[in-house]
Formats: C-alpha cells, sequence, structure tokens
C-alpha cells in the first residue's frame, strides 16, 4: 500500500526566507502532484511531475522530483506572506489512483 | 469551463438521515474521483471512476457509503443512514487520462451530521 509523508507538517517561517518541503513515498510512481489549498477553499494545483529529475518553477515556488529516491521538494524562494496556506504532494500509483500526503501548513510572518 | 460543480456546498442534517452529495465533472474529462478531508485523516481518497465506471472503491469506509456515475456528467455519493463521524468535507475531482494533466477539484461539499 502507497504511503506519502510529508514534513514537515508544520512550518512558520519570516518573511524573505527559504525553505523546503520534502514528500516521501513508499512504492513506485511516475506522477506526483502539488497542490495548495487555503484555509475554507479546495485544492489548487501547483505542479504535476512526471519523470525523473524533473523540475518546475512557478514564481516563488519550484518542485522537483527524483523517482529513484522516491522523493519530491517544494522549495520556497525569498518567502511571503501570501505563501501562507496549506500544501499537499499527492502521488499517482497507477491507474490514476492518487493519494494525498498529510500536507504541510506554511505560515510565512510579516 | 465552470470546473467542477459539486453541491450542495453545504449540509446540516441529523443523525440517520440519508444524505446524498453530487457532482457534475469538467466536460470531456474521463476519471472522477471522491475524497473526504479531516483534521483527523486529512484527505482521503473514497472511490474513483473511469469512463463513468467504479475502478477502486477500497477507500470507501462503510457499506453505508454507495457512489454511483450514470454517465459522463453526473456523479453522486450517498450516505445511508448517516453518523456524526462521517462529518467532513467531501471533494470531487476530475481528470482527463493523459500524461501531464492535473487533477482538478470542485468547491466541496461541507457535511455535518448532528
Amino acid at each position: 500500500e502507497l504511503k506519502v509523508e510529508q514534513n514537515p507538517l508544520f512550518l512558520s517561517m519570516q518573511e524573505g526566507k527559504n525553505y523546503t518541503i520534502y514528500c516521501n513515498y513508499s512504492t513506485t510512481s511516475d506522477r506526483l502532484y502539488w497542490y495548495r489549498q487555503d484555509p475554507g477553499k479546495s485544492l489548487e494545483s501547483l505542479f504535476v511531475l512526471l519523470s525523473n529529475g524533473a523540475v518546475k518553477q512557478e514564481g516563488r515556488l519550484m518542485a522537483s522530483l527524483d523517482t529513484k529516491a522516491r522523493l519530491s521538494t517544494l522549495h520556497i524562494t525569498a518567502a511571503v506572506h501570501d505563501l501562507s496556506a496549506t500544501y499537499f504532494c499527492a502521488v499517482e500509483t497507477g491507474g490514476f489512483k492518487t493519494i494525498f500526503g498529510a500536507g504541510t501548513r506554511l505560515f510565512v510572518k510579516a | 469551463d465552470a470546473g467542477v460543480i459539486q453541491s450542495p456546498r453545504h449540509e446540516v442534517t441529523e443523525m440517520g438521515q440519508e444524505v446524498t452529495l453530487r457532482c457534475k465533472p469538467i466536460s470531456g474529462h474521463d476519471y472522477l474521483f471522491w475524497y473526504r478531508q479531516t483534521m483527523m485523516r486529512g484527505l482521503e481518497l473514497l472511490i474513483y471512476f473511469n469512463n463513468n465506471v467504479p475502478i477502486d472503491d477500497s477507500g470507501m469506509p462503510e457499506d453505508r457509503f454507495s457512489a454511483k456515475m450514470p454517465n459522463a456528467s453526473f456523479s453522486t455519493l450517498k450516505i445511508q443512514p448517516s453518523e456524526p463521524r462521517d462529518s467532513a468535507v467531501y471533494f470531487c475531482a476530475s481528470t482527463l487520462g493523459l500524461s501531464g494533466n492535473t487533477i482538478y477539484f470542485g468547491e466541496g461539499s461541507w457535511l455535518t451530521v448532528v
């Protein structure tokens, strides 16, 4: 059974700082997603990573995938308050069955 | 595109009542997912469909839960009878099963069972 583990689960950081969220998964997968969720809202897709070594960037967020290590990272550069949200990684196990991690609640302090 | 549409957005019901949640996926999408989100258990995949056929329902918690997809533009998740521990946000999501496509989520149905 696929396990998806994120860490940290909670992250409080100062504006302007850099940090990385980690997503480990337990079985082979070729597709990984990152989502953002604001309180009381739905999930917004950030990135879809398909292959080993894939790297995608959007603004202050950059995601990467290492399928051999079964690891994805979401790197935050020069954080701003607007990035405060919960970030989820999700892993497809095959046949489009997609399992979510527990989420990382990020709070960026001004 | 209107996105994934769910109804009702909020529902408060009494224990023992039947609850039906509805979902209209994005037109042309061939996969539909039902997820449940709670503070304790996070986002759980309940069931998903491909071309209206249930592929994996191993996440459905009990026989009280059932889901149908009678056509490509409509799905229901039913809980009968409902219990307080079913209180959660239920998300419907859809995607087109091609490489590189993301999964799009609806706004969710907030269910409270009292």
